[in-house]
């Protein structure tokens, strides 16, 4: 059964600050793996998606990375602006989507 | 992109009694939709997808005779809670994926509080 974890689950930082967020999965048979943002009572908003046969993807200040065969994926937000503050999701997919805990980011003004 | 759409968007109901929860693909078919459910400051957790015109299939913990599930057509999925409990309180999103099929599509969700 695939398990999907996602380190830290809490992170703050000063405005400005590069960040790195983890995400691991134990099963390497993937179709794709998504990072979402969720805001606080809101639904799901899809940043990046990472196909199995590609190693990153990019998307503004956003740079999602991915190692299928090591099963593990990191989200980079580069110049952390108070906007960015929400819980990062990532998920991976075959047959259905199976989702991390989440990390949850405050970012300090 | 295409559109997800879930009514309500919350809903409030007394304990005992029973709950429906749409999830509509506005301007695509979805022969298969599924269900999650996020408990407070925990992660979306897979209940069950639904096929059109067959059986949903549950994951495992997941009572079906609890949590009805019935795809009646290409773009509507309906979950109803029955005899809801306060521990069913919870955030329920359904997700269709797309004509493109590495695409899902997730609807805003539903927050469902039993008192």
């Amino acid at each position: 059964k695939q398990e999907v974890t996602q380190i830290p689950a809490a992170l703050s930082v000063p405005e400005g600050e590069n960040l790195v967020l983890n995400c691991s999965f134990t099963d390497s048979a993937i179709y794709n793996l998504q990072w979402f943002r969720q805001d606080p009572g809101k639904g799901l908003t899809s940043l990046l998606l990472i196909q199995s046969s590609q190693r990153e993807q990019t998307s503004g200040r956003l740079n999602a990375s991915l190692d299928k065969s090591s099963g593990r994926s990191t989200l980079y937000i580069a110049a952390s602006q108070p906007g960015d503050s929400a819980t990062y999701l990532c998920a991976v997919r075959l047959t259905d989507m199976r989702f991390g805990a989440g990390t949850r980011l405050t970012v300090k003004p | 992109g295409a559109v997800v759409s879930q009514h309500p968007s919350w809903v409030i109901c007394k304990s005992g009694t029973s709950v429906k929860i749409e999830c509509r693909s506005l301007d695509f078919q979805a022969t298969t939709m599924f269900w999650y459910r996020q408990f407070p400051k925990q992660s979306l957790m897979l209940m069950a997808t639904s096929n059109e015109g067959s059986k949903a299939t549950y994951e495992q913990g997941v009572e079906k005779d609890k949590f009805l599930i019935n795809h009646a057509s290409l773009t509507l999925s309906t979950l109803t809670v029955t005899s809801a409990h306060p521990e069913d309180s919870s955030f329920y999103i359904c997700s269709a994926p797309g004509t493109a099929d590495y695409e899902q599509y997730f609807g805003p969700g539903t927050r469902l509080t039993v008192t």
